[in-house]
């Protein structure tokens, strides 16, 4: 089945030091996003890809990065996490004939 | 600019009960309209869509109605069971920015 994926679910990381999240698609769509959701709130968007353009929120910390190498794949880098950095990440996913996001499972962000 | 209000939370049902979430909405232009739903610890799964006024989305015995008139799109379920126990989310997508934008989610739980 085409899938959004998401790896590693689960990923524990030391206070500022740099950790990679990864995402890939089997879905062939145009735009990546990524968000950061934390406990009981809604998903914030933290930046998207379309195509190999990239999109950042005005609010997005410095400390976030990201990468797409190609279609199939977008990565997630904060540089120096810190303790409030410990979230859910989710990656999402959506073609250009409609406005419907694919979510992946999302990795769970602990930072000690 | 575009938001989605939810009722407050959490709902508490027993298993059979009948089920309305309220989510009324402020947009420019038209938007679509989403339900998404989150098990524990997983991303979010679109539950169903509307796409322009008068739409009904339906999927696994729930559904909700774009209503122009009064800026809602309430999710409604005849006979909840112990399995749809998540948090549910309304979101919207306008043209203008094509971002989702997320009410604050509610947490239903069924009990047996």
């Amino acid at each position: 089945d085409a899938m959004v994926i998401q790896n590693p679910r689960y990923q524990v990381t030391q206070f500022g030091k740099p950790v990679t999240l990864s995402c890939s698609q089997t879905l062939n769509h145009n735009v990546m996003y990524w968000y950061q959701q934390k406990s009981s709130q809604a998903p914030k968007l933290l930046f998207h890809y379309y195509d190999k353009d990239f999109n950042n929120e005005a609010d997005t910390p410095d400390n976030f990065q990201s990468r797409r190498p190609n279609t199939s794949f977008c990565f997630l880098d904060i540089r120096s996490p810190g303790l409030g950095d410990a979230a859910m990440y989710l990656c999402a996913t959506r073609g250009t004939e409609s406005y419907e996001q694919y979510f992946g499972p999302g990795t769970r962000l602990t930072v000690t | 600019g575009d938001s989605v209000t939810q009722m407050e939370g959490p709902v508490t049902l027993s298993e059979e009960a009948f089920l309305t979430i309220n989510c009324t909405y402020t947009a420019t232009g038209y938007p679509s309209l989403f339900w998404y739903v989150q098990y524990p610890g997983e991303g979010l799964q679109l539950l169903l869509k509307a796409t322009k006024a008068d739409d009904k989305g339906s999927n696994k015995g729930f559904e909700a109605t774009y209503r122009k008139e009064t800026t809602s799109f309430h999710l409604e379920k005849g006979s909840v069971q112990v399995s749809d126990s998540a948090v549910y989310f309304c979101a919207l997508v306008t043209g203008a920015n094509s971002k989702l934008t997320f009410g604050k989610g509610i947490t239903l739980s069924v009990r047996p």
